[in-house]
């Protein structure tokens, strides 16, 4: 079973700063790699697929790069509705597995 | 609008059963995979089981083989996870997700609580 692991757990940020956001896959996954944004008793939601492409209305502030074993998310300007967690999850192998989460919270 | 609503959650004594159904609507149900994902506050998302389009072709995870069976109705646009057996390492809020990989459309999840 591939691993994945964010880092860090949580990042502080201020409003209208860049968040960074990491993954790291314990074998190769290739692009194969999804982000989910996920705020408190709701469901994930879809950020990106294929490492980078993103899904049907997320907003161009979010932007995935990375292929292989190392991942990055970036939110350019963060705005007060992107305070949440983050996973990352790929399908590259079966079973398909997440991160355990990157928690971006107000600075 | 797609909306897929998760239920049959609740209170289990271990060893018990539940069954879990995914009502879907708002797109073509037959047409897309289907997943079982659940979530604890130790062990985040980790995803239970996977359906392909018309039932043939299902698959689990290691912890639940032989005592979770995934299933679905087309007819009725539903998802369903019979779950035997149950341990309290089983408690999660459970959550029904389409696609084959990655997961567009979720349900609201449903709780499943294992205890005596």
């Amino acid at each position: 079973e591939i691993v994945m692991t964010q880092s860090p757990a949580t990042l502080s940020v201020s409003p209208g700063e860049r968040a960074t956001l990491s993954c790291r896959a314990s074998q190769s996954v290739r692009s194969n790699l999804a982000w989910y944004q996920q705020k408190p008793g709701q469901a994930p939601r879809l950020l990106i697929y294929g490492a980078s492409t993103r899904a049907t209305g997320i907003p161009a502030r979010f932007s995935g790069s990375g292929s292989g074993t190392e991942f990055t998310l970036t939110i350019s300007s963060l705005q007060s509705e992107d305070f949440a967690v983050y996973y990352c999850q790929q399908y590259n192998n079966w079973p398909w597995t997440f991160g355990q989460g990157t928690k971006v919270e107000i600075k | 609008e797609v909306q897929l609503v998760e239920s049959g959650g609740g209170l289990v004594q271990p060893g018990g059963s539940l069954r879990l159904s995914c009502a879907a609507s708002g797109f073509t149900f037959s047409n897309h995979w289907m997943h079982w994902v659940r979530q604890t506050p130790g062990k985040g998302l980790v995803w239970v089981s996977l359906i392909n389009t018309d039932g043939s072709s299902t698959s689990y995870a290691d912890s639940v083989k032989g005592r979770f069976t995934i299933s679905r109705d087309n007819a009725k646009n539903t998802l369903y996870l019979q779950m035997n057996s149950l341990r309290a390492e089983d408690t999660a809020v459970f959550y029904c997700a389409s696609g084959y990989s990655y997961s567009e459309y979720w349900g609201q999840g449903t709780l499943v609580t294992v205890s005596s």
